[in-house]
Formats: C-alpha cells, sequence, structure tokens
C-alpha cells in the first residue's frame, strides 16, 4: 500500500511571500488532515476534510492560510502572506474515518526568512 | 478544555535501561488513545491504538498499557534504535480529530 505522499520535502521563502504544499492521502482514505508542527512541540491540527467538505477548520488562521481537497482526493495548502512564525513542518494526514489512527506523510519543512 | 500531558520532555537511557512514559489526558469521553513514534525529518508512525482502559498492547521492547486519566509506554531493554520521539495522541466521540501531546524524547546510549 502506497503511502501519504507530500509535496516539496523542504521550501525556504522570505516573509510576505506565498507558497504552496501539495497531498495526496493513501487511495480510499476519506479523511484527510493537514497539522503544524513546530520544532520541539506536537503536531496542531489545521484542517480536516471528509471527502471534500471541511469538517473541522476552527485552528486555520484564515486571513493567510487557505486548503482545498480536489475531488476528494488529493489536497493544497496554501500560505499567503507568510510570517516568520510559521516556520513549521506541515504534515498531512488520511485515515478512513471514524477517529482511529492516521498515516502521516513525511512532511514539508518551510523555513521562512 | 480537551488537552494531552506528556512527561517527561526528554528521557536518556543506558541500553537496556527499561523505563515508562507517561501521557495524562483530559478529553471527556475518550475515543481512542494512541501512540506514535516520529524519527528526525519524518513524519509519525503509528503504534497502538488503545480504547478502554485496561488495555494493553505490544510490539517487540513496547507495550502500551491505558486507565482512566493515563497512558504508559514501557519501554523493555531498550537499543539505540528506539531513539526517537514518541508521541501520545487522543481522539474524543464527538470528533474524528486527534489531539497530541508535544512528545517525549527518547535517546538510548549504547
Amino acid at each position: 500500500e502506497a503511502g501519504v505522499a507530500q509535496s516539496p520535502r523542504y521550501k525556504i521563502i522570505e516573509k510576505r511571500q506565498s507558497v504552496a504544499f501539495w497531498c495526496n492521502p493513501i487511495s480510499g482514505h476519506a479523511t484527510l488532515y493537514w497539522y503544524q508542527q513546530i520544532l520541539g512541540q506536537g503536531p496542531k491540527l489545521l484542517i480536516q476534510f471528509q471527502n471534500n467538505g471541511v469538517v473541522d477548520d476552527s485552528q486555520l488562521p484564515k486571513d493567510r492560510f487557505s486548503a482545498e481537497r480536489l475531488k476528494g482526493v488529493d489536497s493544497t495548502l496554501k500560505i499567503q502572506p507568510a510570517k516568520l512564525e510559521d516556520s513549521a513542518v506541515y504534515l498531512c494526514a488520511s485515515s478512513l474515518g471514524g477517529g482511529d489512527g492516521y498515516t502521516f506523510g513525511s512532511g514539508t519543512r518551510l523555513t521562512v526568512v | 478544555e480537551d488537552q494531552v500531558t506528556q512527561s517527561p520532555e526528554a528521557l536518556r537511557l543506558q541500553e537496556g535501561e527499561s523505563s515508562s512514559l507517561n501521557c495524562s489526558y483530559t478529553v471527556s469521553g475518550l475515543r481512542g488513545l494512541f501512540w506514535y513514534r516520529q524519527d528526525p525529518g519524518k513524519g509519525p508512525e503509528f503504534l497502538f491504538t488503545l480504547y478502554s482502559a485496561g488495555e494493553e498492547k505490544e510490539k517487540e521492547r513496547l507495550k502500551a498499557t491505558l486507565t482512566k486519566k493515563e497512558s504508559f509506554l514501557h519501554i523493555t531493554a531498550p537499543k539505540p534504535e528506539d531513539s526517537a520521539t514518541y508521541l501520545c495522541a487522543s481522539s474524543y466521540s464527538s470528533a474524528s480529530k486527534i489531539i497530541f501531546g508535544s512528545g517525549t524524547r527518547l535517546s538510548i546510549r549504547p
């Protein structure tokens, strides 16, 4: 079974620039999550999709972050404009749903300078 | 407020020295308690799910246990390759999202 694919692996941008991350979940997984993990901390949920729809985006900074899930499969997370405090690893995860364990991708490490 | 707290933040052990990591949770209506392992530069890797107090699960040198307020990850005779950050997380009945603790950084010296 192929895992969760994410790209790019690394990205360095200047503050106020834009950046986008891509995620392809495990085939058949209806639920997709984007997490932000700041160095030394546990992952924090940004947004949860169930198929095409958003289930929870309560911790997504909507003034600068946006996300979409195309046809209930791939997803993109965008930051515009980026701030220094957005430097983190952005993890995508997917699951069959129902509150069971997720499978994570390797993440995208974002550095904002 | 639903919360997951892990202790200690960091733990250094000698190879073969057994110990336990703690995870306490204040989640109403616990649905599942999860343990993940995270290596540097990688995403978390699923280890165990526990659903009810008294449940135990084992995998090689790791054993996870669950009470009504906390979970323990016991590491028996660890090896250097067990060095990683161990994350605890919980989900609750009204949602399928998982809340993570900050993790315990485990280092095993040869």
